[in-house]
């Protein structure tokens, strides 16, 4: 029983390029999100869907889109990246559709580096 | 806006040194507070969820306590194991967000 799985681990950008962040369940949760930590923050929001077929934006949400392409997998996509987007980036899901009070259960992140 | 303050934010102990981890909290009409384990390099793991005021639930060394105000993290006769960055985080029902500290890490030495 894998939990989540984040594709890739490491990944190097330079300004301006783009790239797709993979994440998948096989728990049959409801609710996925995708967060980003930086040193000396809080983990940080970026969207999240409630349920297949919907996203919503988060806290932090500029410069970046996602899609839930079915139950099982959310992809987070940074069309033009810039170093503000250097980060570790975090999918999570969750049982409950919306953001209720079930616990989320995390993959172990993509090191994203944009020179 | 809801606010999640963690301290401290280090703490090196003994093995078998007990000590407290606290986070104080500021929401509209708490839904939930959660614990969270995250070791370095992994994502966050979830360890408790407490409710309201006065509840306490406990996991091998580790016990969780609320009032209205904090929760503590406190943790009995702790193991170089036991090493991690503890994540607090709490869900307000005046707005849908999650609203994470900014953790507190511990450092057990042998």
């Amino acid at each position: 029983n894998a939990g989540v799985t984040q594709t890739p681990k490491f990944q190097v950008l330079k300004t301006g390029q783009s790239m797709t962040l993979q994440c998948a369940q096989d728990m049959n949760h409801n609710s996925m999100y995708w967060y980003r930590q930086d040193p000396g923050m809080g983990l940080r929001l970026i969207y999240y869907s409630a349920s297949e077929g919907t996203t919503d934006k988060g806290e932090v949400p500029n410069g970046y889109n996602v899609s839930r392409l079915n139950k099982r997998e959310f992809s987070l996509r940074l069309e033009s990246a810039a170093p503000s987007q250097t980060s570790v980036y975090f999918c999570a899901s969750s049982e409950e559709r919306g953001q209720g009070t079930s616990p989320l259960h995390f993959g172990n992140g993509t090191r994203l580096t944009v020179t | 806006e809801d606010q999640v303050t963690q301290s401290p934010e280090a703490l090196r102990l003994q093995e078998g040194e007990s000590s407290s981890l606290n986070c104080s909290y500021t929401v509209s009409g708490l839904r939930g507070l959660f614990w969270y384990r995250q070791d370095p390099g992994k994502g966050p793991e979830f360890l408790f969820t407490l409710y309201s005021a006065g509840e306490e639930k406990e996991k091998e060394r580790l016990k969780a306590t609320l009032t209205k105000k904090e929760s503590f993290l406190h943790i009995t006769a702790p193991k170089p194991e036991d090493s991690a960055t503890y994540l607090c985080a709490v869900k307000g029902g005046g707005s849908e967000k999650l609203v994470f500290g900014k953790g507190t890490k511990l450092t057990v030495n042998p």
